[in-house]
């Protein structure tokens, strides 16, 4: 079975300051990883992926994740954050084979304090 | 382009009452969802479709309904609302069998049951 842990439901962070956002998942098979933001009374919104290959991942917004499969996580990175990232964050898993569902973690919401 | 659009944008139901929520995507997606999100919870499926004529049950299906009668179209029904179904309900769409393809979400719809 997939499961999702998004450590810390909220997480403030000073504007310039590096973004940490923590996500570790449960899987027998590496599964393909994503990370969504979702925006206030918005649908959520693809940040990146990681399905094979380069396990370090750059996505929109200057995001970048990197799948560990030795700790089976798949932390969110940023190296200097801004006001327009406060949102709330999504981390994903999809197994590789079936229908590929998403499973998701229970997200964490990130406050930018200028 | 549209991508995935979801109506109506909100939505009050007394307990007992009936509606139907609509889910269009303009992509040519085999591939539709309906989550709910609530609090602290992050986004559970509801039901799924892999293709037009075909639904599937996901993680809470209990109390809802699908249908997929055409391909662009998938519909959420509750036949008798109960206040545990107020939440945010969203809709995707996937291109197709490829899990390593992301879902593309609507902006949701907030339904509450009083």
């Amino acid at each position: 079975a997939q499961s999702v842990t998004q450590l810390g439901s909220h997480v403030s962070v000073s504007e310039g300051a590096l973004v940490l956002l923590r996500c570790n998942y449960s899987s027998s098979v590496p599964p393909y990883l994503f990370w969504y933001v979702q925006y206030p009374n918005q649908g959520l919104q693809l940040l990146l992926k990681y399905t094979t290959g380069a396990t370090l991942v750059k996505g929109i917004n200057g995001f970048e994740a990197e799948f560990k499969k030795s700790e089976t996580s798949f932390h969110l990175t940023k190296p200097s954050a801004h006001m327009s990232d406060a949102a709330e964050y999504f981390c994903a898993v999809s197994p590789q084979t079936g229908a590929n569902n998403l499973f998701f973690g229970t997200g964490t919401r990130l406050t930018v304090i200028p | 382009n549209a991508g995935v659009t979801q109506t109506p944008k909100f939505r009050v139901l007394k307990t007992g009452q009936s509606m139907t929520l609509l889910c269009a995507q303009d992509m040519n997606h085999e591939y539709m969802y309906w989550y709910r999100q609530d609090p602290g919870m992050g986004l559970r499926l509801i039901h799924y479709s892999v293709g037009e004529g075909t639904t599937a049950k996901g993680e809470v299906p209990d109390g809802y309904n699908v249908s997929r009668l055409k391909k662009q179209n998938f519909l959420l029904g509750l036949e008798s609302a109960a206040p545990s179904q107020t939440s945010v309900y969203f809709c995707a769409s996937r291109i197709g069998f490829l899990g390593n393809q992301p879902q593309h979400f609507g902006d949701g719809t907030r339904l509450s049951i009083l």
